[in-house]
């Protein structure tokens, strides 16, 4: 069983819809980041958690470290944000998930 | 602008014909680190770097070194590449010691070996 997990691994929404992409951890982590990976391979960091929420413009990122669980969420999906998605616990070095790839289509 | 420059951006070579990938940053940061990503396997730490003269294997770094001479640069050296190496390569970084900082990737090598 993989220390990360994530799910779903293949989304496909239309344009304009809500989306969530789960992160599950099964270790101690101090942050908990969510990164973009565009077609033609770039990385971004979109966000980095250790409580609570952020938002960045339709973006937002929440994680519970009770349960162990964060959500990536969003809103008014849009063709542009088709990407992989991945997320990764922070433990000194980064653990990864595998990843969900999110197609919005128009 | 704060950046990770990796270079070359695409490299087709053949099997052991020794090679290397560079990586520089600009933002004076301590920590960095490369990874391979593979189809169904996600991303995989090679080897890693806390601060100048500080490396550490990372979980696959077998056929790799590197070296970390000076700050800002964190070159990855292939030896003798085999075709397992055909991958997309990333070089990150992240400022301090600490483990809740944000990281910078670089845009990636992709590397085939024939």
């Amino acid at each position: 069983k993989n220390e990360v997990e994530q799910s779903p691994q293949n989304l496909t929404a239309q344009e304009g819809e809500f989306i969530t992409i789960n992160c599950s951890y099964s270790v101690g982590i101090s942050a908990l980041h969510w990164l973009q990976q565009h077609p033609g391979g770039g990385i971004v960091s979109l966000f980095m958690l250790s409580s609570g929420k952020k938002k960045h413009g339709r973006l937002i990122a929440t994680i519970n470290i009770q349960e162990k669980h964060s959500s990536l969420h969003i809103t008014a999906s849009h063709p542009r944000d088709s990407a992989v998605y991945i997320c990764a616990g922070s433990q000194g070095n980064l653990i990864f998930g595998k990843g969900t790839k999110l197609s919005v289509k128009p | 602008e704060a950046q990770v420059t990796q270079n070359p951006r695409y490299l087709i070579t053949v099997t052991g014909k020794k090679l290397t990938v560079t990586c520089s940053q600009n933002m004076n940061h301590e920590y960095m680190s490369w990874y391979r990503q593979d189809p169904g396997l996600g991303l995989r730490q090679i080897y890693y770097s806390m601060n100048v003269e500080v490396t550490d294997k990372g979980d696959v770094p077998e056929g790799y070194k590197v070296s970390r001479k000076e700050k800002r640069n964190f070159p990855l050296i292939l030896e003798s590449p085999s075709p397992n190496q055909t991958s997309l390569y990333f070089c990150a970084s992240r400022p301090g010691s600490s483990f809740v900082y944000g990281y910078t990737f670089g845009s990636g090598t992709r590397l085939t070996v024939v």
